[in-house]
């Protein structure tokens, strides 16, 4: 049982590229969520999504995109790299009862 | 809105002595509340959390925590501190409704001295 798996882990990005950061879970949850960690702020949402087809805007949307094609994978893209965005991304996920979040391990984005 | 302050960045405790943890929090009628803690260079490990029942709530490792709503509170303790519980402390909040996003706290760092 993985949980929660975030890829690719490490990655460095010129300023203007784009990418996206996959995340998959195997849990069967329903809700599913992106934050970004940096020193000093906690976390705080980007997006988020409360079932398959559906995304909704977090805190700090702005510069990320989103997609849930699929009920086990929410998708974070950056279509053009700032280096305000170098940060650690963590994906997350909960059932629909409302209970904790389960995390995983981060991808850490470097914008050069 | 939904907010938390953890107001210590940082908490210093012996070995052995007794540890919390504050958070307080601000949310639109009933909370859930959690805590969370990171090690370096992982993601957040899930320790406890408040949905309703008894005000005292325990989780892993021995911690517990106490949500006071009158004081819209829910810090977090253990009765006697080990080195290996040195690091970062996340309360989290979310209104009890199913699929509401969890509002972090900005961390507070334990560290554990021997």
């Amino acid at each position: 049982n993985a949980g929660v798996t975030q890829t690719p882990k490490f990655r460095v990005l010129k300023t203007g590229q784009s990418m996206t950061l996959l995340c998959a879970q195997d849990m069967n949850h329903e809700y599913m969520y992106w934050y970004r960690q940096d020193p000093g702020m906690g976390l705080r949402l980007i997006h988020y999504s409360v079932g398959e087809g559906t995304t909704a805007k977090g805190e700090v949307p702005d510069g990320y995109n989103v997609s849930r094609l699929k009920k086990q994978n929410f998708l974070l893209g950056l279509e053009s790299a700032a280096p305000s965005q170098t940060s650690v991304y963590f994906c997350a996920s909960r059932d629909y009862s409302g209970g904790e979040l389960f995390f995983g391990e981060g991808s850490r984005l470097t914008v050069l | 809105a939904q907010s938390v302050a953890q107001p210590e960045d940082q908490v210093n405790v012996a070995e052995g002595n007794p540890l919390t943890v504050k958070c307080t929090y601000s949310v639109s009628g009933n909370p859930y509340l959690f805590w969370y803690v990171q090690y370096p260079n992982r993601g957040l490990q899930f320790l406890l959390k408040y949905i309703t029942g008894d005000n005292l709530v325990k989780g892993s490792y021995g911690f517990e925590a106490e949500f006071n709503k009158s004081q819209t509170s829910f810090h977090l303790k253990k009765p006697s501190a080990l080195v290996s519980d040195s690091a970062l402390y996340f309360c989290a909040v979310s209104r009890n409704q199913a699929g509401t996003a969890l509002i972090f706290g900005k961390g507070t760092t334990l560290s554990v001295s021997s």
